[in-house]
């Protein structure tokens, strides 16, 4: 089954405490995107990948590291987690002739 | 900032009865998309409308783009209650391919629809 994958669903952790959201797809997709989505902010792209080892800054990169070492995964690093980056977050991904992305089921985090 | 804005921000109708959400942007677009999102789960994607097409139906779907008014409709027919969810539209620039894919999402549209 195509999909996107992300780990962990929930989290809660506390200021400071570096954290890593896990993403995967398994269907040889050369972009992915991470996104972040607030009330009443619609959904904000944080960093995308064109490909392995391209990477480059969404509209809110502020406070998050990417990387794309392998073509199917594009972990999400917090180095110093605050509570303003508490919010539920999604990973996407698609193909290089396609415009439909394919989201992950999303990661629920918590910063105290 | 969002590029698309939804309207109405919340909608609640009865079964079997139409949906009919607008979306609004601001800046020139390749395509316009839709996605639907159920409550706290991923988007998925519903229908994909290009800058050079005027209607499009998918299955109980039918997108309008105006791109003189930088606007765009969602119709849902004869609703069903498993059509409750959070409605988005999503723009992307003309430029898409230097940007990733980039989409820019408005705010939504809640649409609850009451068996």
């Amino acid at each position: 089954e195509a999909q996107v994958t992300q780990n962990p669903r929930y989290l809660i952790t506390v200021t400071g405490k570096k954290l890593t959201v896990t993403c995967s797809q398994n269907m040889n997709h050369e972009y992915m995107s991470w996104y972040r989505q607030d009330p009443g902010l619609g959904l904000r792209q944080i960093y995308y990948s064109m490909n392995v080892e391209v990477t480059d800054k969404g509209d809110v990169p502020e406070g998050y590291k990417v990387s794309r070492k392998e073509k199917r995964n594009f972990p999400l690093i917090l180095e110093s987690p605050s509570p303003n980056q508490t919010s539920l977050y999604f990973c996407a991904s698609s193909g290089k002739d396609s415009y439909e992305q394919y989201f992950g089921p999303g990661t629920r985090l918590t910063v105290t | 900032s969002q590029q698309g804005e939804e309207d109405p921000q919340a909608l609640s109708i009865q079964e079997g009865e139409n949906a009919t959400m607008n979306c609004s942007y601001k800046t020139s677009i390749n395509n316009l998309q839709w996605y639907r999102q159920n409550s706290g789960r991923g988007l998925v994607h519903l229908i994909l409308i290009r800058s050079n097409e005027r209607e499009k139906h998918s299955g109980r779907l039918r997108v309008t783009l105006d791109t003189s008014k930088k606007s765009s409709s969602l119709l849902i027919t004869a609703s069903r209650a498993a059509d409750t969810a959070s409605y988005f539209c999503a723009t992307d620039p003309p430029v898409i391919k230097a940007a990733g894919n980039k989409l820019t999402f408005g705010g939504g549209t809640r649409v609850l629809v009451k068996p």
